[in-house]
């Protein structure tokens, strides 16, 4: 069965300073890995997406992930960090096999200091 | 830009009534999905939803939901005696209809409060 963990609940940043969310996935084969975004009473906004290929990809808002097969790893960043940014930070894996649900982490909320 | 559109945007209702959550998906989109968020907790898969059928659920979709699409552009949820736990914020996400398009569009979320 496919999971994924956000080790971290919560992050606080100052507005400027870079940040980094880690994401950590389980599954049996090569997985569709995705970032998505839920400010607060809002849907959920994709930021960007892995299927194949170079394994560093860029999304939106100057979001970027790099994905490590060998680490099981999909961490999302961003250089520098807006107070638009505070948000909370969705991980979630997909696969083919499964109809292309999405299994999610348990998120990570950012706070943003000015 | 397409997008996938909820509502009611939130819904109050008596435990043990019937509720119906709407979601108009993206009008090419084939596969349809629903997922929910209990406050506080993550996102969870509810059932899939391909060519008329159900194509996967998950436990927690048991027998007092259902899933319709039933005039091709609507696509609803229905809990048929709905419980305190039930209160949740509901997501509605469509997908294209290649295998390679794995890329899921959420609606707002439908906020369902039981009282």
């Amino acid at each position: 069965a496919q999971s994924v963990t956000q080790p971290d609940i919560h992050i606080t940043v100052s507005e400027g300073a870079s940040l980094e969310l880690r994401c950590n996935y389980s599954y049996g084969a090569t997985p569709y890995l995705f970032w998505y975004v839920q400010s607060p009473g809002q849907g959920l906004q994709l930021l960007l997406k892995y299927f194949s290929g170079d394994t560093l990809v860029q999304g939106i808002k100057g979001f970027e992930a790099e994905f490590k097969r060998s680490q099981s790893s999909f961490n999302l960043r961003k250089p520098s960090v807006h107070w638009s940014d505070a948000a909370e930070y969705f991980c979630a894996v997909g696969a083919i096999a499964a109809g292309n649900k999405l299994t999610f982490g348990g998120g990570t909320r950012v706070l943003v200091k000015p | 830009e397409p997008e996938v559109t909820q509502t009611p945007s939130h819904q109050v209702t008596q435990m043990g009534q019937e509720v119906i959550l709407r979601c108009v998906p993206i009008s090419n989109h084939l596969y349809f999905y629903w997922y929910r968020q209990i406050l506080g907790q993550k996102v969870e898969f509810l059932v899939s939803f391909y060519n008329n059928e159900i194509s996967e659920k998950s436990e927690i979709f048991d027998d007092q939901f259902s899933v319709e699409r039933p005039d091709g552009s609507n696509f609803t949820l229905k809990i048929r005696s709905t419980k305190l736990e039930d209160s949740a914020m509901y997501f509605c996400a469509s997908r294209g209809g290649t295998v390679l398009n794995t890329e899921a569009f959420f609606g707002q979320g439908t906020r369902l409060t039981v009282v």
